[in-house]
């Protein structure tokens, strides 16, 4: 059971590129989230996911697409790098019990540096 | 504003010692969840609590959730050298319909020295 999957590890952009950072998850969880971790900031929830065909904004959504179109892929595009999006990027899913969110599934990180 | 404080930011201490961090807001929350994070990992969820009052246990990790569901508590006992880490609170709030949505604190960073 590999749980949550991200690609790629690492990544330098140029300012100004594009690119898609992958998520996939094989646990069957409806919900799927992306955060940005930053030193001093936390983690903060960029979009998310609460089934596929359904997404809406988090906290700091400028600059970032995404789309579910499955229940295991919720890619992250960045439309246009800028160096304010060097990041450690964390995508997350979970379900929910009936009562309660059980709890998130973290992947290990994309870490994204803009030049 | 953040809405989950935790404290303190950073604790150094040594092994065998015992510790407690703190996760505070003036906000009410359905339910809430402590995460440990390594270096270079994403977050591992260590516990959620939902009921105020609530006390759960995880060998030497004891988490409370306080009555009025505002704020918890993590109290390591004995420490260990492999307890360091970071350590995320994190809430959901019940806005109606499933709560999936979690904010989080900006964590206490632990380090246990042997």
């Amino acid at each position: 059971n590999a749980g949550v999957t991200q690609t790629p590890k690492f990544q330098v952009l140029k300012t100004g590129q594009s690119m898609t950072l992958q998520c996939a998850q094989d646990m069957n969880h409806e919900y799927m989230s992306w955060y940005r971790q930053d030193p001093g900031m936390g983690l903060r929830l960029i979009h998310y996911s609460v089934g596929a065909g359904i997404t809406d904004q988090g906290e700091v959504p400028n600059g970032y697409n995404v789309s579910r179109s499955t229940t295991e892929d919720f890619p992250l595009r960045l439309l246009s790098a800028a160096p304010s999006q060097t990041s450690v990027y964390f995508c997350a899913s979970s379900y929910w019990t009936g009562t309660s969110n059980y709890g998130y599934t973290f992947g290990s990180g994309t870490r994204l540096t803009v030049v | 504003t953040q809405l989950l404080e935790q404290s303190p930011q950073f604790l150094s201490i040594q092994e065998g010692e015992n510790l407690t961090v703190y996760c505070n807001s003036s906000s009410v929350f359905s339910s809430l969840q402590w995460y440990r994070q390594e270096p270079g990992e994403g977050p591992v969820l260590l516990v959620t609590v939902v009921t105020g009052g609530e006390v759960k246990k995880l060998k030497r990790l004891t988490f409370q959730f306080g009555d009025a569901r505002k704020d918890s508590s993590l109290h390591i006992t004995a420490a260990q050298p492999g307890d360091t880490g970071l350590y995320l609170c994190a809430g959901a709030q019940d806005r109606g319909g499933s709560n999936y949505k979690l904010t989080f604190g900006k964590g206490t960073l632990l380090t246990v020295n042997p």
